[in-house]
């Protein structure tokens, strides 16, 4: 059973575009959402990470909103960069009173064309 | 910045081999991690640790034992191999729930 699922399975964007990665979950006590991005030959990396209290969370080009109601959350990635291109995982995780296991999803792979 | 290790970086066996992947943390994370990644499956997790002595079984254990033997060194044993356990095979850790999860670079195993 797939907890955590992500969409497109891989997506490509002009440089300068928007990319949007999606992301949905099952389980409504998860409570933490961080996003990894991995480049090839290389372990994943946070990137950017949204907790469940808030609906938005940005860190310069890159921002997560997040619909609690709905179990769903996004990435978006502005004025998008050739060196974006990486896989990119949403994860969950209890946080609070949980096992501190991460569940990721199967991942999106972004291209951004120059 | 926190510093996982993984070796070999590289693993050639056979079907029923013994193979034995390593992995060593220096930032004195409470928690490390195995995980497995597979095209369209992401990341899976396989065994995880609490501590040192600790163990706790992951979403795919069978057929993969683990051992936690210091705060910083963490293993991985398949001691039957198998063409399924072909795979990217990842370690990590972190210090706590909403801490950052810090990742090896990855130990790639072909079981031929």
């Amino acid at each position: 059973q797939q907890q955590v699922r992500q969409s497109p399975q891989s997506l490509t964007v002009w440089e300068g575009e928007t990319a949007i990665l999606n992301c949905s979950y099952e389980n409504s006590a998860f409570d933490y959402f961080p996003w990894y991005q991995q480049f090839p030959g290389e372990g994943p990396a946070l990137l950017i990470a949204i907790r469940s209290v808030s609906d938005k969370k940005e860190d310069g080009r890159f921002t997560i909103f997040f619909n609690k109601r709905e179990k769903k959350l996004s990435l978006h990635i502005t004025d998008s960069q050739p060196g974006d291109s990486a896989t990119y995982f949403c994860a969950a995780i209890m946080a609070t009173g949980g096992n501190n296991k991460l569940t990721f999803g199967q991942g999106t792979v972004l291209s951004v064309i120059p | 910045e926190a510093a996982v290790t993984q070796s070999p970086r590289n693993k050639v066996t056979v079907t029923g081999g013994n193979v034995t992947l390593s992995c060593r943390q220096t930032n004195s994370h409470n928690y490390m991690y195995w995980y497995r990644q597979d095209t369209g499956h992401g990341l899976r997790l396989i065994h995880y640790s609490y501590g040192a002595g600790n163990l706790q079984i992951g979403d795919v254990p069978d057929g993969y034992k683990a051992t936690r033997t210091t705060q910083e060194d963490f293993f991985l044993l398949l001691e039957l191999a198998s063409p399924s356990q072909t795979s990217l095979y990842f370690c990590a850790s972190k210090t706590g729930a909403y801490a950052e999860q810090f990742f090896g670079p990855g130990t790639r195993l072909t079981v031929l």
